[in-house]
């Protein structure tokens, strides 16, 4: 199957610094590109969907000036959590498709304030 | 609105199955998928199954689907202590992006 890789999978940083987290698509070109966030056994929460060469599309109550989205190209989707707070700390997954394919995720970056 | 529900735990001895039981309430979901997280990592896709079958089988994993009553069963036979995990349940909506959602996720443990 295809092969999604988050970068990095795991990262501690200070409270109010930001951190950026990579989900590249290697062997498809991903029109479509999801992020996730997942607490501690819970479920995963989609955060936002992002499509090559747009603006991502945000879930209600996930705020887009803290989770910067950017899908500058077909195989590369970054997101940056910006002045994070231990509150922030979480596993974040992505997930990327095109057209006619089912999601393929990422193996996760866990994200942990301090 | 979307929502996927599972039971949160089920416990198992070695060489039983298993059946991982979950409910959905979007009609329009064109695929239906398992997921298997174990500690740590990321999601692998175990199966999934198209919205207009009722049954899929897969080695040791047999998806059951009831559109009418929206329910979905994983069962895995001659469960092992490897598939002690976490497994998830998602549906992929049909509309705009083709967002997936996702259950509750049910933690599986096999028992030795």
């Amino acid at each position: 199957g295809a092969v999604v890789s988050q970068h990095p999978s795991w990262v501690i940083c200070k409270s109010g610094t930001s951190v950026k987290i990579e989900c590249r698509s290697l062997d498809f070109q991903a029109t479509t590109m999801f992020w996730y966030r997942q607490f501690p056994k819970q479920s995963l929460m989609l955060m936002a969907t992002s499509n090559e060469g747009s603006k991502a599309t945000y879930e209600q109550g996930v705020e887009k000036d803290k989770f910067l989205i950017n899908h500058a190209s077909l195989t590369l989707s970054t997101l940056t959590v910006t002045s994070a707070h231990p509150e922030d700390s979480s596993f974040y997954i992505c997930s990327a498709r095109f057209p006619g394919t089912e999601a393929f995720f990422g193996q996760g970056t866990r994200l942990t304030v301090v | 609105g979307e929502d996927v529900e599972q039971s949160l735990f089920l416990s198992v001895r070695e060489g039983d199955s298993s059946v991982i039981n979950c409910t959905y309430t979007d009609s329009s979901s064109t695929y239906l998928y398992w997921y298997k997280q174990e500690p740590g990592a990321g999601l692998q896709l175990l199966t999934y199954i198209f919205s207009n079958m009722d049954m899929k089988q897969d080695q040791r994993l047999t998806v059951l689907l009831n559109k009418k009553d929206k329910h979905l069963s994983l069962r895995i036979a001659d469960t092992q202590t490897g598939d002690s995990a976490i497994y998830f349940c998602a549906e992929s909506l049909t509309s705009g992006t083709y967002k997936y959602i996702f259950g509750t996720g049910t933690r599986l443990k096999v028992l030795a």
